[in-house]
């Protein structure tokens, strides 16, 4: 079966710039997570989708960030405006979405430089 | 969540076993304890996981003492390709709260397969 996929897989901005980031998890899954990786540091939580309505945004900076499932199936996650800290890996990952013990299915992520 | 504790780094020559120990001292009866790793340049790839018991797959077994205050992740025939960063997490069991699905990871182990 296909794996999560993300695009793009590389972006280097400028600081105040916006930038979006684009998630398809595996084919029926109903719950999709978006993790920030700032080097050296394991993934943090970012937001939990499950189908599109959300699980857990608490550790989501909402004046930049913001995300959305509209058809719950792929998601979008947006920086505006983007600051140097948020340079970082931006990891999608999904699950079936019947029960807390499910495995993670993780992307590739998106390698994010801000300058 | 319980926090574990995992040493930094390891190493282990190829063919050996690798076995990578992880204290979770103040975890709760509902809590599971899961393995992933990361590759370099990779997303987060799930291992294995479990409550009390020893488990085994295809990939790795798990030890976790009688009181599961520690734990420890056996690879029986360290590659090459094991080398990566591994994350030893409890997960709560039961749905609720924010801890629903919630994955927290530490910064993990290096671990550095030699030839």
């Amino acid at each position: 079966e296909a794996g999560v996929a993300q695009s793009p897989r590389y972006k280097i901005i400028e600081k105040r710039q916006s930038v979006a980031f684009w998630c398809n998890p595996i084919s029926g899954h109903a719950t999709l997570y978006w993790y920030q990786q700032i080097l050296g540091q394991g993934p943090k939580l970012l937001i939990q989708f499950q189908n599109n309505g959300v699980v857990d945004d608490s550790q989501l900076p909402k004046d930049r960030f913001s995300a959305e499932r509209l058809k719950g199936v792929d998601s979008t996650l947006k920086i505006q405006p983007a600051k140097l800290e948020d340079s970082a890996v931006y990891l999608c990952a999904s699950s079936l979405g019947r029960g807390v013990q499910e495995t993670q299915y993780f992307g590739p992520g998106t390698r994010l430089l801000v300058l | 969540d319980a926090k574990t504790t995992q040493p930094p780094s390891m190493d282990c020559a190829e063919g050996r076993a690798a076995n990578l120990p992880c204290n979770h001292s103040t975890i709760s009866g509902n809590e599971y304890v899961y393995w992933y790793r990361q590759i370099h340049s990779q997303g987060p790839q799930y291992i294995i996981h479990g409550l009390k018991n020893n488990e085994t797959n295809e990939m790795a077994s798990l030890i976790i003492t009688e009181d599961r205050k520690s734990s420890t992740l056996i690879l029986p025939h360290a590659t090459l390709r094991d080398t990566a960063v591994y994350y030893c997490i409890v997960r709560v069991g039961n749905a609720g709260g924010t801890s629903y699905g919630k994955l927290t990871f530490g910064q993990g182990t290096i671990l550095t397969v030699h030839p």
